[in-house]
């Protein structure tokens, strides 16, 4: 396996479900990112960690649950959705650093569909 | 607060057809512009960072710019295989994360 790997590519779910997105990355970065992206919006930043912590919370519904173990794997745990986030969910992450801008290594996304 | 505008927001051209996208910033302390390809339901794919004003990178058809306020992606004489979503993000100042525009349909018609 190699960069960023998310698992499942495809999720449906009801509101009243409880499902998780897992994120892994091969690449030896010390920050991972989730990112929510819809039909003709930008992509917004969800949640940050960085060395595992959660440094950033871009006031995201508590909904939303994520879980980042260590520093290859995170996860993003959901439950009592609404239909509205039905989006692609993409996870990301790069190496930090000071100084010049460090860009980031995307997976695939998963496809969230809420019915 | 930092700023990306894209534009157009879709752009359909003819094979070999040369065109530019833009991409405007509004920023404290630009540490990196980033373009990135993304094709549908797939991430995206990065392409360029630039670093400072008057920079270029070339990747094939692909050549980036950046001045001061904007960078471009010049695209020429495209491919039907270049079709695909084109996203510019900046990074600035203390921020970890990148602040991405909305992005640029291209559509290559044979």
């Amino acid at each position: 396996e190699t960069g960023v790997t998310q698992t499942p590519r495809h999720l449906v779910m009801g509101m009243t479900n409880k499902k998780s997105l897992k994120c892994e990355q091969h690449l030896g970065h010390n920050a991972m990112y989730w990112y929510k992206q819809s039909a003709k919006k930008p992509l917004e930043l969800m949640f940050v960690y960085s060395l595992e912590e959660r440094v950033e919370n871009n006031s995201v519904p508590s909904r939303f649950s994520p879980e980042c173990p260590n520093s290859s794997h995170l996860f993003l745990h959901l439950h009592t959705l609404q239909p509205e986030d039905s989006a692609l969910y993409l996870c990301a992450s790069s190496q930090e650093g000071t100084g010049v801008g460090y860009g980031y290594t995307f997976g695939s996304g998963t496809r969230l569909t809420v019915v | 607060e930092d700023q990306v505008t894209q534009s157009p927001e879709a752009l359909r051209l003819q094979e070999g057809e040369s065109s530019s996208l833009n991409c405007s910033y509004t920023v404290s302390g630009l540490r990196g512009l980033f373009w990135y390809r993304q094709d549908p339901g797939k991430g995206p794919e990065f392409l360029f960072t630039l670093y400072s004003a008057g920079e270029e990178k070339e990747k094939e058809r692909l050549k980036a710019t950046l001045t001061k306020k904007e960078s471009f992606l010049h695209i020429t004489a495209p491919k039907p295989e270049d079709s695909a979503t084109y996203l510019c993000a900046v990074q600035a100042g203390s921020a970890r994360q990148l602040t991405f525009g909305s992005g640029t349909q291209l559509t290559v018609l044979p």
